[in-house]
């Protein structure tokens, strides 16, 4: 695609509940990254996939957090059992190789309510 | 720990004002410096900056990196009401390629 897809814009969720979180990356993109941006934070990563490499998860805050990359495109960010404090803006990127070097490109995000 | 340190956070100018936003580091292993503005809520890549890069112009926007300061400053002038955004700045984190390290952003609002 011409851009970075994110899906949903918007989720409002109860506490308790699991929800996922979808990224569509640029086409062609080997690389892609999730941060997420709460209320008055910066961005904070969160995973990374690149390839068929393993992906570097050391950004997850807790096990309720999980992250796949199907076929090398589509991810999928997976928070179960959300309690508020996940509450945030959920940032997808992507870009061209592995490294800033080559710039990201990034998604409008999703932002997830929990209450 | 690494830090990345925006300020102002906050900043409200008229139209035509020129600013500067600030931007100080501490990683080890700088490799590279990237500011974003996030409009809404998709950052938009402005500038990066390396060693061998470390003056970007666009515009009316540019950037210097004083690598022996460890900070970077944004500077825009003759700021536009559409120039109204969050401007992020983010550092490579050391020992990583591809992962950055964000500061909190800088609330930019310009008033007609």
């Amino acid at each position: 695609g011409a851009g970075v897809s994110q899906s949903p814009s918007n989720k409002v969720t109860e506490k308790g509940k699991d929800v996922e979180l979808r990224c569509d990356p640029i086409s062609g993109h080997t690389a892609l990254y999730w941060y997420r941006q709460s209320l008055g934070q910066g961005l904070e990563f969160l995973i990374y996939f690149q390839g068929n490499s393993a992906p570097d998860k050391s950004g997850l805050p807790s096990d309720r957090f999980s992250a796949e990359r199907t076929g090398g495109s589509v991810s999928t960010l997976t928070i179960q059992r959300t309690q508020q404090e996940d509450s945030a803006v959920y940032l997808c990127a992507s870009s061209w190789g592995g490294t800033v070097l080559y710039g990201y490109t990034f998604g409008s995000g999703t932002r997830l309510t929990v209450v | 720990e690494d830090k990345v340190v925006q300020s102002p956070l906050s900043l409200v100018v008229h139209e035509g004002d020129t600013v500067t936003l600030n931007c100080s580091y501490e990683v080890t292993n700088f490799r590279s410096l990237l500011w974003y503005k996030q409009e809404k809520k998709a950052p938009t890549f402005l500038f990066m900056l390396t060693s061998s890069g470390i003056e970007k112009k666009s515009g009316r926007l540019s950037s210097i990196l004083d690598k022996k300061e460890l900070s970077s400053i944004l500077n825009i002038t003759a700021t536009q009401t559409g120039d109204s955004a969050i401007y992020l700045c983010a550092v490579g984190a050391p020992g990583s390629n591809y992962k950055l390290t964000f500061g909190k952003g800088t609330l930019l609002t310009v008033n007609p």
